[in-house]
């Protein structure tokens, strides 16, 4: 089975700018999350999308933003970027069939902010 | 709301010794699961093994282990018989066992390094 797959590992923005993340789950899981890691404030969590639907919000302004497709693909969008949204942005998908499975990470985008 | 506590920002032990990470958290849940992840140089997060609260018995697998005690809401992860490979950041994290709330919370980190 392929793992979760994230697209592209590297980008290079200006403020002011928006720019979209994409997620690939593993075949057959239903969640997507999405997480902010930062050397200031560590692994924060931004929101969680079950069945096109998000779930769960972490707390994170209104520029941050995520959707989920039908085929349970979801994207991330950050709109009017700031200096302060540099981060490796990591994804991690899960079954969630109701009893507790296992979050399986990508290996994140990069986003650097000039 | 919890928090997870990582108190050790670095350690570095030499290959084949034995290590342990420490993680303290605080809920008021009073059922929830417990993590470490490893994340290497490749910045993939690494599942190394989760312990439920409800069960008594420390998780084990392979040459890691964990040290649950509930009731000092401490967690810690010995790892045994050390190798290059666990070279790498190691995170401490909390999930509360309600269905639908999957959202990890994250301690700091430990960077391990482990000597040749």
């Amino acid at each position: 089975k392929a793992g979760v797959t994230q697209t592209p590992r590297y980008l290079i923005k200006t403020r002011g700018q928006q720019v979209t993340l994409s997620c690939s789950p593993i075949s057959g899981h239903r969640s997507v999350s999405w997480y902010q890691q930062t050397p200031g404030q560590g692994l924060q969590f931004l929101f969680e999308y079950f069945s096109e639907t998000q779930r769960n919000k972490g707390n994170f302004p209104g520029r941050f933003s995520g959707r989920q497709f039908s085929n349970s693909r979801s994207e991330m969008n950050v709109s009017t970027l700031e200096l302060g949204d540099s981060a490796l942005y990591l994804c991690a998908s899960s079954q969630a069939t109701g009893r507790f499975e296992k979050l399986f990470f990508g290996s994140g985008t990069q986003l650097s902010v000039l | 709301a919890q928090t997870v506590t990582q108190s050790q920002p670095e350690m570095s032990v030499q290959e084949a010794e034995t290590v342990t990470l420490s993680c303290t958290y605080d809920t008021s849940e009073s059922n929830y699961y417990l993590f470490w992840y490893k994340q290497p140089p490749s910045r993939q997060m690494i599942l190394v093994i989760r312990q439920e609260a409800y069960k008594q018995q420390n998780a084990t697998e392979n040459r890691f282990s964990v040290n649950f005690q509930k009731a000092a809401k401490s967690f810690s992860l010995k790892i045994s018989d050390s190798q290059l490979g666990d070279t790498a950041m190691y995170f401490c994290a909390f999930m509360g066992a309600t269905f639908g709330n999957e959202k990890l919370t994250f301690g700091t980190g430990t960077r391990l390094t482990i000597i040749p």
